[in-house]
């Protein structure tokens, strides 16, 4: 059994650059989810997805912040021009589609700018 | 506003003693969803329970227990006989009528041997 599978697992760039998460949900899960969560607090929702449409983006998605779900499979989270304010583990999460079921979490990408 | 309060952020047991943590939520809906998560030192977030509005059964599970009381809004887990194990990071989340979860500020559980 599979869970939530998300590449890198650590990311260090330079302010200013752009860079790219990858999030595997669990296979049978049409619900994606990514979060934020800086140190010593709780994760922060970023976005949602069912199957391959973008649902709900929260304020904190600034411009710079694009995610995309193109075949409802894997989802990817890209962040151009990184800013220092950037840094932060971000988690991404997949629940099934009926009823009101549980998200569960992948490992995160912890990314850290320069 | 914040919808989700953990008052304690860090508590401090010896192993085997039993502990509480805390949470109260804000909400004017009455159809929402509780839940606990657990995040090890390793960083992953493991689901520990879900609960709706309509049910304030409480439930056991193993040395996990978790008290319901729509009355003050509150939503508390206990550890008895506390372990090694269990020293963690602890977070409360809800869910409206969204998708989203709303965490609580964490509270994180230091058990010492």
């Amino acid at each position: 059994d599979t869970g939530v599978s998300q590449d890198p697992r650590h990311k260090i760039t330079k302010r200013g650059q752009n860079v790219t998460f990858r999030c595997d949900p669990i296979s049978e899960h049409n619900r994606l989810y990514w979060y934020r969560q800086t140190l010593g607090q709780g994760p922060e929702f970023l976005t949602y997805f069912q199957n391959e449409a973008q649902l709900e983006k929260s304020r904190l998605l600034s411009d710079r912040f694009s995610a995309e779900r193109p075949k409802g499979s894997f989802s990817t989270l890209e962040i151009q021009r990184t800013e220092q304010g950037d840094s932060a583990m971000y988690l991404c999460a997949s629940s099934l589609r009926q009823g009101i079921n549980e998200q569960f979490f992948g490992p995160g990408t912890r990314l850290t700018v320069l | 506003a914040q919808k989700v309060t953990q008052a304690q952020t860090e508590i401090s047991v010896v192993e085997k003693e039993d502990v509480t943590l805390d949470c109260v939520y804000e909400t004017r809906d009455t159809t929402y969803y509780l839940f606990w998560y657990k995040q090890p030192p390793s960083g992953e977030l493991v689901f520990l329970i879900r609960r709706n509005s309509f049910d304030e059964q409480n439930e056991i599970s193993g040395r996990y227990s978790w008290n319901f009381q729509k009355s003050t809004s509150s939503f508390n887990f206990t550890i008895t006989a506390s372990q090694v194990v269990d020293s963690a990071v602890y977070f409360c989340a809800f869910r409206e009528a969204g998708n989203m979860l709303t965490f609580g500020g964490g509270t994180r559980l230091m058990v010492k041997p």
